[in-house]
């Protein structure tokens, strides 16, 4: 049962266009999103989160739309640096669950110079 | 500020050993969590540990554990080995249970022949 889907395994981009990353959950008790970058022999790096209250949030040139009636949240990155190149998960917890995140299942991102 | 650090970053193990594998969270965090990354499920939550308490289980078999010391730093143990336990292993920490952001360690990566 995956509670959280990233259903695009890879996405390509140009560099200095915008990277559109998808989500989908389906635990409607999920009230905090995360997105983490990794690359490969590394730790997931933490970028951006949001929290239920709110449908958007931005820092520099990353931001993440959530729409809870869909249940469907996205990172947006603009402009797309070839150093973005990495994998992008999507990360979800429940409120006064602690620290127990649930995880996509990534998406490779690859950014062309 | 020190990241997250666990030891050793690469192991080796026969099936039916144990092993154990250690975190050392960023100065001030007291929540510890650890997740297993493998390519056919993906990240998943271990265990979560705050004041020396576990508070959260993942779906995990037994001869998964853990513990958190009194500095915070962590251990987590895997007994009888199986081959299906080759994984990433990451650990991540935080100030507290209700803060959301986690970071992460580099990972142990674990292979068991």
């Amino acid at each position: 049962d995956q509670q959280v889907k990233q259903n695009s395994p890879s996405l390509s981009v140009q560099e200095g266009r915008i990277s559109i990353l998808n989500c989908d959950y389906t635990n409607s008790m999920f009230d905090y999103f995360l997105w983490y970058k990794k690359y490969p022999a590394e730790g997931p790096t933490f970028l951006i989160s949001i929290s239920s209250i709110k449908d958007k949030n931005e820092d520099g040139r990353f931001t993440v739309f959530l729409n809870k009636s869909a249940k469907h949240l996205s990172l947006h990155i603009v402009p797309s640096q070839p150093g973005d190149s990495a994998v992008y998960f999507c990360a979800a917890n429940r409120i006064n669950a602690g620290n127990m995140l649930t995880f996509g299942g990534g998406t490779r991102l690859m950014v062309k110079p | 500020k020190a990241g997250v650090t666990q030891t050793p970053r690469y192991l080796i193990k026969t099936r039916g050993q144990q092993v154990t594998l250690s975190c050392s969270p960023i100065s001030g965090h007291r929540s510890v969590s650890w997740y297993q990354q493998t390519p056919g499920q993906g990240l998943q939550f271990l265990f979560e540990y705050f004041s020396e308490t576990q508070r959260n289980k993942g779906n995990f078999p037994g001869r998964f554990s853990g513990r958190q010391f009194s500095n915070s730093r962590s251990e987590m143990n895997v007994s009888t080995l199986e081959l299906g336990d080759s994984a990433l292993y990451l650990c991540a920490s935080s100030p507290h249970p209700g803060y959301y952001e986690q970071y992460f360690g580099p990972g142990t990566r674990l292979t068991v022949t």
